[in-house]
């Protein structure tokens, strides 16, 4: 059973515009989300976190969302930029335990010129 | 240049060699990971290693073996594999703590692959 789920493979989106990919997870324990980019041929990069105590965290053009009520959260991108094409992971972790994240399957994002 | 180095990038074996992934971090990081990605699927954890000792087996199969000899280095001896394992074996570190924000796990950039 996917404990975190990324329902959308894919997203295309006009350079310039809003990306948003979703994200969402069942364990209620999950305390800390984060969205990670990986670029065919590379390892995942980390690109931004969010703790369950907040609802909102930005960094430059990216922003995650929280709503631990419909245990949702999504990855904002503004502007898209041509260089952000790349597979999107969502994952989170329960703080306490071995500190393993879970991982969602990924979006694959392409941001069109 | 990464944190996280793996060699070799790229690697085909026949279904009765043996070979291993080396995985070696700069961070300073105590727990390093394999991970395993196969085609649309959701990363999935393999080993966990805290000051060099394994604290989590995720099921593997046995025909995967890992070794940390320290810290700073993570092996994974791959012996009599199937055609089904072949995907991208990433490897990761963190560094492990109290916090609830810290412990963010940076990866090498994988190795592929190939089982035939």
């Amino acid at each position: 059973d996917q404990q975190v789920k990324q329902n959308s493979p894919s997203l295309s989106v006009q350079e310039g515009r809003i990306s948003i990919l979703n994200c969402d997870y069942t364990n209620s324990m999950f305390d800390y989300f984060l969205w990670y980019k990986k670029y065919p041929a590379e390892g995942p990069t980390f690109l931004i976190s969010i703790s369950s105590i907040k609802d909102k965290n930005e960094d430059g053009r990216f922003t995650v969302f929280l709503n631990k009520s419909a245990k949702h959260l999504s990855l904002h991108i503004v502007p898209s930029q041509p260089g952000d094409s790349a597979v999107y992971f969502c994952a989170a972790r329960i703080s306490g335990s071995a500190r393993q994240l879970t991982f969602g399957s990924g979006t694959q994002l392409t941001v069109l010129p | 240049e990464t944190g996280v180095t793996q060699t070799p990038r790229h690697l085909v074996m026949g279904m009765t060699n043996k070979k291993s992934l080396k995985c070696e971090q700069h961070l300073g990081h105590n727990a390093m990971y394999w991970y395993k990605q196969s085609a649309k699927k959701p990363l999935e954890l393999m080993f966990v290693y805290n000051f060099k000792e394994q604290t989590e087996n995720n099921s593997v199969p046995s025909r995967f073996s890992p070794e940390c000899p320290n810290s700073s280095h993570l092996f994974l001896h791959l012996h009599t594999l199937q055609p089904e394992d072949s995907a991208l074996y990433l490897c990761a570190s963190s560094q492990t703590g109290r916090s609830v924000s810290g412990n963010t796990i940076y990866f090498g950039e994988g190795s592929w692959l190939t089982v035939v």
